[in-house]
């Protein structure tokens, strides 16, 4: 089956831009989310989608950050404006059914964002 | 509040040696265990997890972990590194109530010839 996907691999942008990533989940995961991994660290959840509603944005800058998965597929994750801080890869991943702790995380090979 | 900690940052190994890799969490109920891998330019693959049960745990890619409650320990073992090894590590804790998983800051695997 095809896994998680996301674009784009890489993105370049300055300061105050702003940026857009697009994941699409495994077919069916009901369950979707976005994780920030800033060098040297492990990732960090910012939200979670179970379908098209949100279970936990609770480390989401949501001055800067927004997400949405429309149709509870698709998911794009935006900044604007992006900060240095925001340079980091954002990882995608999905799971297939309530997004419990005990049900396994599909991951992407994210997107890493370096901003100038 | 949850947390995970993985002491060695960076570790070497000779191909065909055995290696362990330490994790230690911080959880007051019985935590769900779990170790990722992450080869470079790859998503992060699950190579096992630890609910209840067998403190011994058998993964992908002849990975194993146990779980010590004893010592708030989770430490990944393989008894012959292969090159292909080569990538960085993640422990995770998760509860039944938070449903989150928090990732330690990971540990970098490298082999040699």
């Amino acid at each position: 089956e095809a896994g998680v996907a996301q674009s784009p691999r890489y993105k370049i942008i300055e300061k105050r831009q702003s940026v857009a990533f697009w994941c699409n989940p495994i077919s069916g995961h009901a369950t979707l989310y976005w994780y920030q991994q800033i060098l040297g660290q492990g990732p960090k959840l910012l939200i979670q989608f179970q379908n098209n509603g949100v279970v936990d944005d609770s480390q989401l800058p949501k001055d800067r950050f927004s997400a949405e998965r429309l149709k509870g597929v698709d998911s794009t994750l935006k900044i604007q404006p992006a900060k240095l801080e925001d340079s980091a890869v954002y990882l995608c991943a999905s799971s297939l059914d309530r997004g419990r702790s005990t049900d396994t995380q599909y991951f992407g090979p994210g997107t890493r964002l370096t901003v100038l | 509040a949850q947390s995970v900690t993985q002491p060695d940052i960076h570790i070497t190994v000779s191909e065909g040696a055995s290696l362990e890799l330490r994790c230690n969490y911080s959880y007051g109920a019985t935590p769900y265990l779990f170790w990722y891998v992450q080869s470079p330019g790859q998503g992060l693959q699950l190579l096992l997890k630890y609910f209840s049960g067998d403190t011994l745990v058998q993964g992908i890619k002849g990975f194993e972990a146990e779980f010590k409650r004893s010592q708030s320990s989770f430490n990944l073992r393989k008894p012959s590194v292969h090159w292909s090894d080569a990538a960085e590590y993640f422990c995770a804790v998760a509860s039944y109530n938070t449903d989150k998983l928090i990732f330690g800051t990971g540990t970098r695997l490298q082999v040699f010839p």
